[in-house]
C-alpha cells in the first residue's frame, strides 16, 4: 500500500514569491492534516480536513496561507507571498478518520531566500 | 493548551546500551500517545501507539509505557544499534489534534 505522497520534496524561492505544496493521502483516508515543522521542533498542526471540509484551521495564518482539498482526496497548501520565516518543513498526514492513527508523508522542505 | 516536553534533547550512547527516552505532558485528558522516529530530511515513522486505557506497548526491541495520571511516557530501546540513530518524537492526541514534543536526538556510537 502506497504511503502519503508529497511534492515537491524541496523548494527554494525568493521572498514575496508564491509557493504551493501538494499532498496525496493514503487511499481511503478521510482525514488529512497539514503540519509545519521548524528546525529542532516538533510539528504543529496548520489545518485538518474531514473529507473536503476544513474542520480545524485555527492555526493557519490566513493572511498568506490557504489550503484546499477538492473532492476530498488530494490537497494543496499555498503561501502567497512567502516570507523568510516560512522556511520550514511542511508535512502532510492522513488517517482513516480523526480518531485513528496518523501516517505522515516525507515532507516538503521550503527555503525562502 | 497541551504542552509536551522531551528530555533529554540529545543523547549519545555506545552500541549495545539500552536507551531511555522521556516524554511528559501537561493535560492528562488524552486519547492516545504515539512515539515517532524521524531520520534527517525525512518524514515521521510511527513506532508505537498507546491508547489512553493501556499502560504499555511493545514492538521488538521497543517498549513504551504510559502513566496518564502523572503525564508521563517512557520509550525504552533495548540493545541499541547504530541504525537506531535518529530523532524520536512523542505526540499526545486530544480532540483529533496531535501535540508534539521537540524530540530527543539519539546517536548510537559503533
Amino acid at each position: 500500500e502506497a504511503g502519503v505522497v508529497q511534492s515537491p520534496r524541496y523548494k527554494i524561492i525568493e521572498k514575496k514569491q508564491p509557493v504551493a505544496f501538494w499532498c496525496n493521502p493514503i487511499s481511503g483516508h478521510n482525514t488529512l492534516y497539514w503540519y509545519l515543522q521548524n528546525l529542532g521542533q516538533g510539528p504543529e498542526l496548520l489545518i485538518r480536513y474531514e473529507n473536503e471540509e476544513a474542520v480545524d484551521d485555527s492555526q493557519l495564518p490566513k493572511d498568506r496561507f490557504s489550503a484546499e482539498r477538492l473532492k476530498g482526496v488530494d490537497s494543496t497548501l499555498k503561501i502567497q507571498p512567502a516570507e523568510l520565516g516560512d522556511s520550514a518543513v511542511y508535512l502532510c498526514a492522513s488517517s482513516l478518520s480523526g480518531d485513528n492513527e496518523q501516517f505522515f508523508g516525507p515532507g516538503t522542505r521550503l527555503t525562502v531566500l | 493548551k497541551q504542552e509536551v516536553t522531551q528530555i533529554p534533547a540529545a543523547l549519545s550512547v555506545p552500541e549495545g546500551e539500552n536507551l531511555v527516552l522521556n516524554c511528559s505532558f501537561t493535560d492528562s485528558a488524552i486519547y492516545n500517545l504515539q512515539w515517532f522516529r524521524q531520520d534527517p530530511g525525512k518524514g515521521l515513522t510511527s513506532l508505537l501507539l498507546i491508547q489512553s486505557s493501556q499502560r504499555e506497548q511493545t514492538s521488538g526491541r521497543l517498549n513504551a509505557s504510559l502513566d496518564k495520571s502523572s503525564g508521563r511516557s517512557t520509550l525504552y530501546i533495548a540493545a541499541s544499534q547504530p541504525g537506531d540513530s535518529a530523532t524520536y518524537l512523542c505526540a499526545v492526541k486530544g480532540d483529533y489534534k496531535l501535540s508534539f514534543g521537540a524530540g530527543t536526538t539519539v546517536t548510537v556510537r559503533a
